[in-house]
C-alpha cells in the first residue's frame, strides 16, 4: 500500500541551526502538506503545496520556514534558524486534491536544544 | 477562519460502555474526516464523510455527518481497550485540513 515516508525520524539540533526535514509523498498525489504537533497538543497546519508552489500557509509559517520540491519525488521543509519553540513533531502529508483525505507520514520529531 | 471544536477532550470509559465524541466546525463544509493517533505515532485515517447524512461504520466505531448543523459524531459501541487513543476530526477549508484539539480516549478494563 502506498505511504508517505519521512526522514529522519528524529533530529536534534542546536538553536540557530538550519534543519531540513524530508518527505516522499504518495506518488500520484498532487497536494503536499506540512503539519506540526507540539507534544500533547493539536495538529497545526503549516503549509500546503500544489503545482510547484505554495497554495496556502498559516501564520506559523513565517520567513524562517520554506518548502521545496527539489525533484519529482521529495518534498522538503527547511527551518533556517531554529528556535526552542520549534521543537515538535512535524508531519508530512499528501492528498489527491486540496482539502481531500490526507495521508500522513510517520513524522519527524525535532528537538531544538 | 475555520474553527473546529471537539468534546470531550478527555474521555475515560469502562470496557463495554458506549459513548459519543462530538465535532463542531464553524464554516460550511460537505466533508469531514476522522483520524486516530496512538501515542508517539502518526495520524491514521479512520473515516471519510463526504456528504450530509453520511454514516460510516468500522467495527465498534461509527461516524456521522450533519452538514446543516456543522456537526459530526464518532460513536463508540461496547468499548474495548484497543480503542484507547486520541481521535481527531478534521474539516477542510481551502487546501488545508483544520483539526480539532483531539479527544484522548482511555478505555479501562
Amino acid at each position: 500500500e502506498p505511504e508517505v515516508t519521512q526522514t529522519p525520524s528524529h533530529q536534534v539540533t542546536q538553536m540557530g541551526q538550519e534543519v531540513i526535514l524530508r518527505c516522499v509523498p504518495i506518488s500520484n498525489h498532487l497536494y503536499f502538506y506540512w503539519y506540526r504537533q507540539i507534544l500533547g497538543q493539536k495538529v497545526e497546519f503549516l503549509v500546503s503545496f500544489y503545482n510547484n508552489e505554495i497554495s496556502e500557509k498559516s501564520e506559523i509559517f513565517d520567513d524562517q520556514f520554506s518548502v521545496e520540491r527539489p525533484d519529482g519525488s521529495n518534498f522538503t521543509l527547511k527551518i533556517r534558524s531554529t528556535k526552542l519553540e520549534d521543537s515538535a513533531m512535524y508531519f508530512c502529508a499528501s492528498s489527491e486534491g486540496g482539502g481531500a483525505e490526507a495521508f500522513f507520514g510517520q513524522g519527524t520529531r525535532l528537538t531544538v536544544v | 477562519e475555520l474553527k473546529v471544536e471537539q468534546n470531550p477532550l478527555f474521555l475515560s470509559m469502562q470496557e463495554g460502555k458506549n459513548y459519543t465524541i462530538y465535532c463542531n466546525y464553524s464554516t460550511t463544509s460537505d466533508r469531514l474526516y476522522w483520524y486516530r493517533q496512538d501515542p508517539g505515532k502518526s495520524l491514521e485515517s479512520l473515516f471519510v464523510l463526504l456528504s450530509n447524512g453520511a454514516v460510516k461504520q468500522e467495527g465498534r466505531l461509527m461516524a456521522s455527518l450533519d452538514t446543516k448543523a456543522r456537526l459530526s459524531t464518532l460513536h463508540i459501541t461496547a468499548a474495548v481497550h484497543d480503542l484507547s487513543a486520541t481521535y481527531f476530526c478534521g474539516a477542510p477549508g481551502g487546501s488545508r485540513l483544520t483539526f480539532g484539539e483531539g479527544t484522548q480516549l482511555t478505555v479501562n478494563p
